[in-house]
């Protein structure tokens, strides 16, 4: 069956532009979790989903990140005001349950660059 | 906060030696610890995942051991081979949290 897929794959933007991060978790999965990759570095956690409901933003830097899942599947990442700090890969994974002691299945990742 | 180290950062060695990467971790409070391998580019592909209640898991020439009270585990790669060139990750999934907490990798390549 399908993996975690992300779109785009490659996001290029200039500083203070708004940007929109894409992932379709694997069918049936009601976990749904986004990390963020910075260069030579291991991913750090933003925000997991139950279902539609975001249970742990704790991973958020600030509030020009935010995410939604409207139907508890497909998610959106969606950053304002981009700035250069933001360049980095932004990972989705999804699991069967959520709740921990799951195997997470990732995404390839969304490339960020903000110019 | 739980805390994840991986020594070394790099390593490259000659194909066919057999190798061990280190992962380090400050709370030993974790449903399992996880090893993944990510080639440049792409994402994260779960190579083998360890309960808290056992010693060691083996997949083919790999093989992972977790000692939790001493918050360590290792991987052991067997017969290395040049697509075994990736970078490997350590990964502590926390009781009572909901993500994983990643290490740094490993970068490792097999020189043929």
């Amino acid at each position: 069956g399908a993996g975690v897929s992300q779109t785009p794959s490659n996001k290029v933007t200039e500083k203070g532009k708004y940007v929109e991060l894409r992932c379709d978790p694997i069918s049936g999965h009601t976990a749904l979790y986004w990390y963020r990759q910075s260069l030579g570095q291991g991913p750090e956690f933003l925000i997991y989903f139950q279902g539609t409901g975001a249970a742990d933003d704790s991973g958020l830097p600030n509030d020009r990140f935010f995410a939604v899942r409207p139907e508890g599947s497909v998610s959106t990442l969606k950053i304002q005001r981009t700035e250069r700090g933001d360049s980095a890969v932004y990972l989705c994974a999804s699991s069967l349950m959520g709740g921990g002691q799951e195997t997470q299945y990732f995404g390839p990742g969304t490339r960020l660059l903000v110019l | 906060k739980q805390e994840v180290t991986q020594i070394p950062a790099a390593l490259s060695v000659p194909e066919g030696e057999n190798l061990v990467l280190n992962c380090s971790f400050t709370d030993s409070a974790i449903y399992n610890l996880q090893w993944f391998r990510q080639d440049p580019g792409k994402g994260l592909t779960s190579l083998l995942l360890i309960q808290s209640s056992q010693r060691e898991q083996t997949s083919g020439r790999l093989n992972a051991s977790l000692d939790k009270s001493s918050g360590r585990s290792t991987l052991y790669i067997a017969a290395s081979q040049p697509g075994d060139s990736a970078t490997y990750l350590c990964a502590a999934d926390q009781t009572g949290a909901n993500n994983l907490f990643f290490g740094t990798g490993t970068r490792l390549t097999v020189i043929p």
